[in-house]
């Protein structure tokens, strides 16, 4: 069984349309987060929910709006796309708020045209 | 906000050298965690210190928590060519800030 588990894995679309992102883990962690890794593969984190409520939210466009329905599921959607979202988005979950062990699924790559 | 100096960006090395990479921060972290990412692939942990001076092993891999609680190190020895891939370093200090990552070291092993 895969611990997080993220789809689509590989995403194509065109500047200005929608899209969301889900994850899933199955691991029982309460605190789910989202990372985006650019071109040059720095990491750098999004959101993070702690038992469904949103902890950390670094500054992202308001078109990014995670959503989660339950702790063990966090979605990503993003409105009106752009050229700067292309890169990879890596959901990852852990024990608690404090973030010391997390735990990555394989990550979506999204194109924008 | 909290930065990390990951260094050497890349390295290149024949199989079975001695690897050494090394992360600074600006602050004091409580937490230090080093992550592997194969190509395609999440990042896995590898080893996690939480304690100054810690010394922690995972097969070929030894990981430290620096004394000042500024910086760590990952050794790996006899490296083979599995061993390619991106190697992370993260790290937190107290309270609910995130996990910030290092930019990462580019590892390729010659056979």
């Amino acid at each position: 069984d895969t611990a997080v588990s993220q789809t689509p894995k590989y995403l194509v679309t065109q500047m200005g349309n929608d899209k969301s992102i889900k994850c899933e883990q199955n691991l029982g962690h309460d605190t789910m987060y989202w990372y985006k890794q650019d071109s040059k593969k720095f990491l750098k984190i999004m959101f993070s929910y702690n038992n469904k409520e949103l902890i950390i939210n670094e500054t992202v466009p308001n078109r990014f709006s995670p959503k989660s329905p339950d702790k063990a599921h966090l979605n990503l959607h993003i409105n009106s796309l752009e050229l700067g979202d292309s890169a990879v988005y890596f959901c990852a979950s852990s024990q608690g708020p404090r973030g010391g062990e997390l735990f990555f699924g394989e990550g979506s790559r999204l194109t924008v045209l | 906000g909290q930065q990390l100096n990951q260094s050497p960006q890349s390295m290149f090395i024949q199989e079975g050298e001695d690897v050494s990479m090394n992360c600074t921060s600006s602050s004091i972290f409580n937490t230090w965690l080093w992550y592997k990412q194969d190509p395609g692939e999440g990042p896995v942990l590898l080893i996690a210190l939480y304690k100054a001076g810690e010394l922690t092993s995972n097969g070929r891999l030894t990981a430290q928590f620096g004394i000042t609680r500024k910086d760590s190190f990952l050794n790996i020895s006899a490296s083979i060519p599995s061993d390619v891939g991106i190697y992370f370093c993260a790290g937190r200090n107290s309270g609910n800030t995130p996990l910030v990552f290092g930019k990462g070291t580019r590892l390729s092993v010659i056979a």
